[in-house]
């Protein structure tokens, strides 16, 4: 069974580009949650999507945004990028009904 | 607003040396506590749910168990595979997930 998969794993941006991640759920999961981790702040929850609507949103500015495809795969956007937005970003993916969050790998940003 | 603190921030062990992470928190209606295991640069692997103070649940060298403020992540005779970050989250009532810093444990041959 495949896990969650992760596009691209590495990314390099520069300052005021914008970029575009995404993450395809484990089958039959529709909750898509997405995760930054940086090593000051640990992992920081960004938003949740359930059926193509968020349904949880973290303390994050606008400039990160994301939605959720019909088929439960999802997109995370990020605009304006600034060197403060470099991390790992996380995507877990659950099953209606269940607690437990599967991860994929991550995609490692760097913006310079 | 969740919180949740691990301690100690990381931790050194001999190989076969047991010892507990500890993990506090405060939720708003707790609907799981999980421990996570996380090596570089990967993502977080699921080890654990635990649901109600008093479950307790095992797998390999790995012990959890859950009291209404606090879980341990219990490792008997470590070994150096064991070596990773430990994270810990609680899910609440709105189905949001908070996660700790984690513990970083180094497990020495």
């Amino acid at each position: 069974k495949a896990g969650v998969t992760q596009t691209p794993r590495y990314l390099i941006k520069t300052r005021g580009q914008q970029v575009t991640l995404s993450c395809s759920p484990i089958s039959g999961h529709r909750s898509v949650s997405w995760y930054q981790q940086t090593p000051g702040q640990g992992l920081q929850f960004l938003f949740e999507y359930f059926s193509e609507t968020q349904r949880n949103k973290g303390n994050f500015p606008g400039r990160f945004s994301g939605r959720q495809f019909s088929n439960s795969r999802s997109e995370m956007n990020v605009s304006t990028l600034e060197l403060g937005d470099s991390a790992l970003y996380l995507c877990a993916s659950r099953l209606a009904g269940h607690t437990e969050a599967f991860f994929g790998q991550g995609t490692r940003l760097t913006v310079v | 607003e969740d919180q949740v603190t691990q301690s100690p921030e990381a931790l050194r062990l001999q190989e076969g040396e047991s010892s507990s992470l500890n993990c506090s928190y405060t939720v708003s209606g707790l609907r799981g506590l999980f421990w996570y295991r996380q090596d570089p640069g990967k993502g977080p692997e699921f080890l654990f749910t635990l649901y109600s103070a008093g479950e307790e649940k095992e797998k390999e060298r790995l012990k959890a168990t859950l009291t209404k403020k606090e879980s341990f992540l219990h490792i008997t005779a470590p070994k150096p595979e064991d070596s990773a970050t430990y994270l810990c989250a609680v899910l609440d009532s709105g189905s949001r997930l908070t996660f700790g810093e984690g513990t970083q444990l180094t497990v020495n041959p």
